[in-house]
């Protein structure tokens, strides 16, 4: 089993829609996860992060995590153009020692808005 | 301003000669990674730095070693690169557990 489990995609939605992006995650103890744009060609970039069970809001975006499912998602509302990209899920996991937690990625999910 | 300075943006490298990628932050952060990103695939880890202490992970090759001299400084080194090392480099910092990691601009490497 994958580590951080993404849809790879494409997604399409038409623009003005709500995009959805789903991940899961293995390591029941994760305690922080995150969602990256990367647009092609160019290094991913922080737009979410998320430690609590539930939602949470920024602009169009929203979070939402479900520690007992394992699940973190991303909804984008009133998508736009320039939302179309690659949406990665990124959960901290934590090795055996102490302060030995890595920031692992999902495969990511392209995401393409239909004008 | 930037916070996570990589250089260079891009490098081309001959088969087999070694080559350093270098990246410096200016947050002051605990936390450095090394990420490798071929086309159409996740970041993958290299290694990281939790202050001085220096984890690798268990499959990345002996090729790669990293430097970290200082906390704003951390340094990738490919001792004989192949023509499968030809890929995005990203280098990130965080300020420790739980936290946010921020991306330099990526070198991308290609090796003729």
């Amino acid at each position: 089993q994958k580590e951080v489990e993404q849809n790879s995609g494409p997604l399409s939605v038409p623009e003005g829609a709500i995009a959805s992006l789903n991940c899961t995650y293995s390591d029941r103890g994760s305690q922080s996860f995150f969602w990256y744009r990367q647009y092609s060609g160019k290094s991913p970039e922080l737009i979410m992060s998320i430690y609590s069970n539930g939602d949470k809001e920024d602009g169009r975006f929203t979070a939402q995590l479900n520690k007992a499912s394992q699940y973190v998602s991303l909804l984008i509302r009133d998508s736009q153009p320039s939302d179309s990209a690659t949406y990665l899920c990124a959960v901290n996991m934590f090795g055996s020692n102490f302060g030995n937690e890595k920031l692992t990625f999902g495969t990511g999910t392209r995401l393409t808005i239909i004008p | 301003d930037a916070m996570v300075i990589q250089n260079p943006r891009y490098q081309v490298t001959q088969f087999g000669k070694p080559v350093t990628l270098s990246c410096s932050q200016t947050l002051n952060h605990n936390v450095m990674y090394w990420y490798q990103q071929k086309s159409s695939q996740a970041p993958k880890l290299l290694f990281h730095y939790y202050d001085k202490d220096f984890n690798n992970e268990a499959d990345t090759p002996d090729n790669f070693q990293s430097r970290r001299p200082n906390t704003s400084f951390c340094f990738l080194d490919i001792r004989s690169p192949g023509l499968g090392d030809a890929a995005m480099y990203l280098c990130a910092t965080s300020r420790g557990r739980n936290t946010e990691a921020f991306f330099g601009q990526g070198t991308r490497l290609t090796v003729v």
